[in-house]
């Protein structure tokens, strides 16, 4: 089974601070992707990746950066955390060459006051 | 602009009942096609692909029309534990072809 875990479920910060959400996945997948879930607005990328070292700006990369050091690790960093960035973030990877079905982790739920 | 569009429902059934969700995408260069479930508070997970010459998995049928781009799920004996949300997905195509664009779910409640 696909596994793919993120380093919080829930997570609550202040306006203005540097934040880290990590992804990791144990299955040699290739691509990694940054999303979140607004209600209403459904699944939004932020970034993806089909590479170590490799990042590329989804639909909505504004306030966002990435890192991908490792083949199984991709971050995601809000420099400067805003109220708007409250929200669930989720991460998910697939294999290259597969038909391109995406594997989730749980999500963190991110809350910014 | 590449976008995937189903009815928001919600879908209240009684259990045992028949229930089809549709949707429709508008690139034309997607190639592969999905439903995924997420239940509330809860990550998506996959529920089946979409092929051509359509399938089935169990109580579920997914049809797939390229002509029309329009892609549909049916539900026969519908269960409790089906009350969930579920998401059309298509694959972006072209250079970002690993991309996936959602739709943003139809959400099916199965009462007793």
């Amino acid at each position: 089974d696909v596994k793919v875990t993120q380093s919080s479920r829930y997570l609550v910060k202040r306006t203005g601070e540097k934040v880290f959400l990590e992804c990791v996945q144990d299955m040699d997948h290739e691509n990694m992707f940054w999303y979140r879930q607004d209600p209403g607005l459904g699944l939004r990328l932020i970034y993806f990746s089909y590479d170590v070292k490799m990042k590329e700006k989804g639909d909505i990369p504004e306030g966002y950066s990435v890192s991908r050091e490792k083949k199984e690790r991709f971050s995601l960093i809000l420099e400067s955390a805003s109220t708007n960035q409250t929200s669930m973030y989720l991460c998910a990877s697939s294999l290259v060459g597969s038909s391109y079905e995406q594997y989730f982790g749980p999500g963190t739920r991110l809350t910014v006051t | 602009r590449k976008e995937v569009e189903q009815d928001p429902g919600p879908f209240n059934v009684p259990e045992g009942a028949t229930v089809a969700f549709n949707c429709t995408y508008s690139n034309s260069a997607s190639q592969s096609f999905f439903w995924y479930r997420q239940d509330c508070r809860k990550e998506p997970k996959l529920l089946m692909s979409v092929y051509s010459s359509g399938n089935e998995d169990g109580r579920f049928t997914a049809q797939l029309n390229r002509a029309s781009q329009y892609i549909s799920l049916l539900i026969r004996d519908s269960k409790l534990s089906d009350s969930a949300t579920y998401l059309c997905v298509v694959n972006e195509g072209g250079g970002s072809q690993g991309n996936l664009i959602f739709g943003k779910g139809t959400k099916l409640s199965v009462k007793p």
